[in-house]
């Protein structure tokens, strides 16, 4: 299995802004997850783009996939202080390999 | 439905004791991973079971074991404990062991090794 690595590891902006941060990963993939984890508890599940999909959207959230540059993107559109948690990218491979997760971008709001 | 749930939620040991975790999965799912988070190394997979049988495991010495009962419920058992197994230890379930299926955490156990 592989592991991501968020980008930048920390990010902070004014609430209705807009977030974004990017998610590396090396090798070929079958898909890739984002999460979302609010201080010290479990992860949220977000969103799951495939390898053949390059965009995808679930209410503010943008995610893109460019599988040629091995990278995502996750885009938080008009943020609220309620954003504010750590974002965490599990690209998955083929077989059966489990999730592996970088160590996040931690996202901060400030209202 | 009742989420993912894991007792305790806080624990202190002492170096040389073992722990017992225990998480309760969501209803349905059969497969529950568990994860080891500290802020230096991030968040790391330990093992996960489905249906009773171990199918995954991540890159952790052998104190670190699992198991899985007949109604889906798995403990996790750490043994000698050391001081850097002070961390979050999170378990998800899932309804089957397919890399797609969504994971859906517990708030996970907090353990402190003096």
């Amino acid at each position: 299995s592989q592991q991501g690595e968020e980008d930048p590891q920390a990010l902070s902006i004014q609430e209705g802004e807009n977030a974004t941060m990017n998610c590396s990963y090396k090798t070929s993939i079958n898909n890739l997850q984002w999460y979302r984890q609010n201080s010290g508890r479990g992860l949220v599940h977000l969103i799951l783009i495939r390898s053949n999909e390059r965009e995808k959207h679930s209410g503010r959230l943008r995610v893109t996939l460019d599988t040629s540059k091995k990278s995502s993107s996750l885009l938080i559109t008009a943020s609220r202080a309620a954003d504010t948690a750590s974002y965490f990218c599990a690209p998955t491979g083929f077989g059966n390999e489990k999730l592996t997760f970088g160590t996040g971008t931690r996202l901060t709001i400030i209202p | 439905k009742a989420g993912v749930t894991q007792t305790p939620r806080y624990l202190i040991k002492t170096r040389g004791q073992q722990v017992t975790l225990s998480c309760s999965p969501i209803s349905g799912h059969r497969s529950v991973s568990w994860y080891q988070q500290t802020p230096g190394q991030g968040l790391q997979f330990l093992f996960e079971y489905f249906s009773e049988t171990q199918r995954n495991k991540g890159n952790f010495p052998g104190r670190f074991s699992g198991r899985q009962f007949s109604n889906s419920r798995s403990e996790m058992n750490v043994s000698t404990l050391e001081l850097g197994d002070s961390a979050l230890y999170l378990c998800a379930s899932s309804r089957d062991s397919h890399p797609e299926e969504t994971q859906y955490f517990g708030p996970g156990t907090r353990l402190l090794v003096l």
